[in-house]
């Protein structure tokens, strides 16, 4: 398709399982955002992907969180153990070239993850 | 490092009638700024954004905002809303290679 792409869309698990949720992006565009989404919250950032190198993984709260792009296109974010207050929805975006003099980045819309 | 705060979780507003959202920023180097819109069940989509020039800048969809250094501010205004702009608005600030969020406010527009 013409956009960003996150399946599943929704995701229920229990608490203490393993997670993965994929996000496929425009095609070209060569940076990748990952972002979190709690209830009454903005978006906050978890990573940004150069190509197939993690740029920025600032914003992973733990190292229960993993995310890679191995071939510079698709994204999978990993959630080990997970965590009820993991319960959030994941989005992804992307851009043309990374950075944002262009200032635009193409959301997807989200994967929820509920966390039982 | 950057954040961005909007006072108002939410606001209610008549068709027609004129709204502003607000919208702060704190940094202490020269930033870029957004506003991204999310109609309900889709995905963010950019508003406007500043990254140099002109301070006003506008939306294809009746939307402004203004850029304002001394106040570090950069306020949506709309002079005449429509019941197809509730949504929920979120100001953004760039901080090296991504963008910081605000917590977004609600635009409720009734008839």
């Amino acid at each position: 398709g013409a956009g960003v792409s996150q399946t599943p869309s929704n995701k229920v698990t229990e608490k203490g399982k393993y997670v993965e949720l994929r996000c496929d992006p425009i095609s070209g565009h060569t940076a990748l955002y990952w972002y979190r989404q709690s209830l009454g919250q903005g978006p906050e950032f978890l990573i940004y992907f150069q190509g197939t190198g993690a740029a920025d993984d600032s914003g992973l709260p733990n190292d229960r969180f993993f995310a890679v792009r191995p071939e510079g296109s698709v994204s999978t974010l990993k959630i080990q153990r997970t965590e009820r207050g993991d319960s959030a929805v994941y989005l992804c975006a992307s851009s043309l070239r990374g950075g944002l003099t262009t200032g635009e980045l193409f959301f997807g819309e989200g994967s929820r993850l509920t966390v039982l | 490092a950057q954040s961005v705060t909007q006072l108002d979780s939410q606001v209610p507003v008549f068709e027609e009638a004129p709204v502003e959202l607000r919208c702060n920023y704190s940094s202490s180097v020269s930033v870029y700024l957004f506003w991204y819109v999310q109609y309900p069940n889709q995905g963010l989509q950019l508003l406007l954004k500043y990254l140099s020039g002109s301070t006003l800048v506008e939306s294809i969809n009746g939307f402004e905002a203004e850029f304002n250094k001394s106040q570090t501010s950069f306020h949506l205004r709309k002079p005449s809303v429509h019941i197809s702009d509730t949504a929920e608005y979120f100001c953004a600030v760039s901080y090296t290679d991504k963008l910081i969020f605000g917590t977004g406010t609600r635009l409720q527009v009734f008839p």
